[in-house]
């Protein structure tokens, strides 16, 4: 089967940095992709790792390492606004079967 | 907006009831996916639906019964649920069922069991 850990919260102050990292072990590893939640909405797509690598998509970026099934999802310039939970998941070459972490609440503070 | 709607979003309901939760995508994708979230644990697949055939199946209890109609629409059945089941449901889309494919999430269904 698959799991995948992050940290449960993480808390920062506006303008500042945060790295959210996740490990997973998994069989047929595909790509690790990562997901937004607001309390009350939906998880929305934020970026997708298949290559070793850092993929950059405005202020926030997605790290992935293969080798050592480890990843992690960058917050930079930090705005109220980014105060959510922040989902990893890895997909396997078996389909899009995501399995998710249990997810990393971010407070962000004035 | 993610093109994925779900209703009711909110459902309070007995153990005997039977009840049935509805999702509608407008994307024009081919997979849709039933997902649960409880409380503090993580994202939790139920059943995958790739042109209207389940793929798959994770050990859900049977008093969860999903049916796809057609590739825009998915519902899920409830009945004799358990105080337990009380979650929020997400409903998603896929374009295929390819892992490399973005999945668009519907606002949920908040369900209560009493």
């Amino acid at each position: 089967g698959q799991s995948l850990e992050q940290p449960s919260e993480v808390t920062a102050v506006e303008g500042a940095i945060v790295q959210i990292n996740c490990t997973y072990q998994t069989s047929g590893f595909y790509g690790l992709s990562w997901y937004q939640q607001h309390d009350g909405g939906a998880p929305t797509f934020l970026s997708y790792n298949a290559l070793d690598g850092l993929e950059e998509t405005g202020r926030f970026s997605s790290f992935l390492s293969r080798s050592d099934s480890y990843g992690y999802l960058l917050l930079q310039e930090l705005q109220m606004k980014d105060s959510a939970s922040y989902f990893c998941a890895v997909g396997t070459a078996a389909g899009n079967k995501l399995t998710f972490g249990g997810g990393t609440r971010v407070l962000v503070k004035p | 907006e993610t093109g994925v709607t779900q209703t009711p979003r909110h459902l309070v309901m007995g153990m005997t009831n039977k009840k049935s939760l509805k999702c509608e995508q407008h994307l024009g994708h081919n997979a849709m996916y039933w997902y649960k979230q409880s409380a503090k644990k993580p994202l939790e697949l139920m059943f995958v639906y790739s042109l209207e055939e389940r793929v798959e199946n994770n050990s859900v209890p049977s008093r969860f019964s999903p049916e796809c109609p057609n590739s825009s629409h998915l519902f899920l059945h409830l009945h004799t649920l358990q105080p337990e089941d009380s979650a929020l449901y997400l409903c998603a889309s896929s374009q295929e069922r390819a892992s490399s494919d973005t999945q668009y999430f519907g606002p949920g269904t908040r369900l209560t069991v009493l």
